[in-house]
């Protein structure tokens, strides 16, 4: 069974560019879950999807994070303007309603 | 107070070793217990729920006191692989699955 899949793997950008990642969930899931793991912490829950509905995203910078789920499959999640503080790895996760969460190999953001 | 607290290592043991991790999580309400697992630049995986009865997965035992919003990790037999991070895990409840992460304790297992 094919597992979430992330890209892109890696990105380099300088401060206030703007930037884009995507996920694709484990098919058939119907929450999607994108976290924020800073070097040295555990991942942080940016903003959960059910479907194409946000349940939370009280933990998302909404002046500058941004998020969509269209159609309740693929997710992306966008930073504009990026900074300094925004390295990390951002990680997307899915899972049956309720059930254990399975998460993607992540994206590796560098802001310089 | 941070939601979710452990001790950030890094545990050095020798293989072999027994090896304890514990964990104190501040919300009272809060339902179910994990451990995951995150390899370096890997992503988290599910290495054990927790229940209040204690579980046990091979070298693995789990236990969980509610009353006193504690969460333990015991690892017997060390194996080199087993050199990770450790993250303790709480999920709040409240229908959502939304999951509170510790900052992990890492565990390294030399020879």
């Amino acid at each position: 069974e094919a597992g979430v899949a992330q890209s892109p793997r890696y990105k380099i950008i300088e401060k206030r560019q703007s930037v884009a990642f995507w996920c694709n969930p484990i098919s058939g899931h119907a929450t999607l879950y994108w976290y924020q793991q800073i070097l040295g912490q555990g991942p942080k829950l940016l903003i959960q999807f059910q479907n194409n509905g946000v349940v939370d995203d009280s933990q998302l910078p909404k002046d500058r994070f941004s998020a969509e789920r269209l159609k309740g499959v693929d997710s992306t999640l966008k930073i504009q303007p990026a900074k300094l503080e925004d390295s990390a790895v951002y990680l997307c996760a899915s899972s049956l309603v309720g059930s254990e969460q399975f998460f993607g190999p992540g994206t590796r953001l560098t802001v310089l | 107070r941070k939601e979710v607290e452990q001790d950030p290592g890094p545990f050095n043991v020798p293989e072999g070793a027994t090896v304890a991790f514990n964990c104190t999580y501040s919300n009272s309400a809060s339902q179910s217990f994990f451990w995951y697992r995150q390899d370096c630049r890997k992503e988290p995986k599910l290495l054990m729920s927790v229940y209040s009865s204690g579980n046990e997965d091979g070298r693995f035992t789990a236990q969980l006191n509610r009353a006193s919003q504690y969460i333990s990790l015991l690892i017997r037999d060390s194996k080199l692989s087993d050199s990770a991070t450790y993250l303790c895990v709480v999920n709040g409840g409240g229908g959502g699955n939304k999951l509170t992460f510790g900052t992990g304790t890492q565990l390294k297992v030399e020879l």
